[in-house]
């Protein structure tokens, strides 16, 4: 049964810093992961979709890694502004079910 | 155009009422999702639609839990006799197709509250 970790459960930076967030799972035979932001009282917003066969996405400041091998997944948010403040879900597709596994999320605040 | 929409956004049911959870997904959307998140805690799975057809339910948490799509476009998600480890907001995602790696769009949630 594939499980998705993330750490830490929350982190607090001034801005302007770059920051990792962490995500890993226990099932290699992923089809994709996912990167979601989520503001409170609001649903999940798509940031970065990484394909099985790739190694990283970007978008803008914001950067994921995938090693499958190793099972880990990185989130980079590069010189974090206050307006970065969310929570973050990883969230891995098992096989070719689509549905998404899901972290219990890295909740970030980011201070003037 | 127009995202994911749910109703109602916030319920409050007494424990044993029924309720229904209703989902508009973006149209056309072919596939259509169905999550339960608990405060503090990530989404969990609790079914699949491919048009009108339920290909996955294996998340439902008990047989109190009922969904449909019988258009294949909106879906509902019932809960008979709520009880209160059933509060958590319950979000909908669809996506465009079939195919497993597609981005989920999400709606705002519903948050459902059993006193």
């Amino acid at each position: 049964k594939q499980e998705v970790t993330q750490i830490p459960a929350a982190l607090s930076v001034p801005e302007g810093e770059n920051l990792v967030l962490n995500c890993s799972f226990t099932d290699s035979a992923i089809y994709n992961l996912q990167w979601f932001r989520q503001d409170p009282g609001k649903g999940l917003t798509s940031l970065l979709l990484i394909q099985s066969s790739q190694r990283e996405q970007t978008s803008g400041r914001l950067n994921a890694s995938l090693d499958k091998s190793s099972g880990r997944s990185t989130l980079y948010i590069a010189a974090s502004q206050p307006g970065d403040s969310a929570t973050y879900l990883c969230a891995a597709v098992p096989g070719n079910t689509g549905k998404l596994i899901f972290g219990q999320g890295t909740t970030l605040q980011v201070k003037p | 155009g127009a995202g994911v929409s749910q109703s109602p956004r916030y319920k409050v049911a007494k424990r044993g009422q029924d309720v229904a959870l209703r989902c508009d997904p973006i149209s056309g959307h072919v596939s259509l999702f169905w999550y339960q998140q608990a405060l503090g805690q990530g989404p969990e799975f609790l079914t699949y639609f491919q048009n009108e057809a339920q290909l996955d339910k294996s998340g439902l948490p008990s047989d109190r839990f009922f969904a449909e799509r019988p258009e294949g476009s909106v879906s509902t998600l019932k809960i008979q006799r709520t009880q209160q480890e059933d509060s958590a907001v319950y979000l909908c995602a669809s996506s465009e197709s079939t195919s497993p790696g597609e981005t989920q769009y999400f709606g705002p949630g519903t948050r459902l509250l059993v006193l």
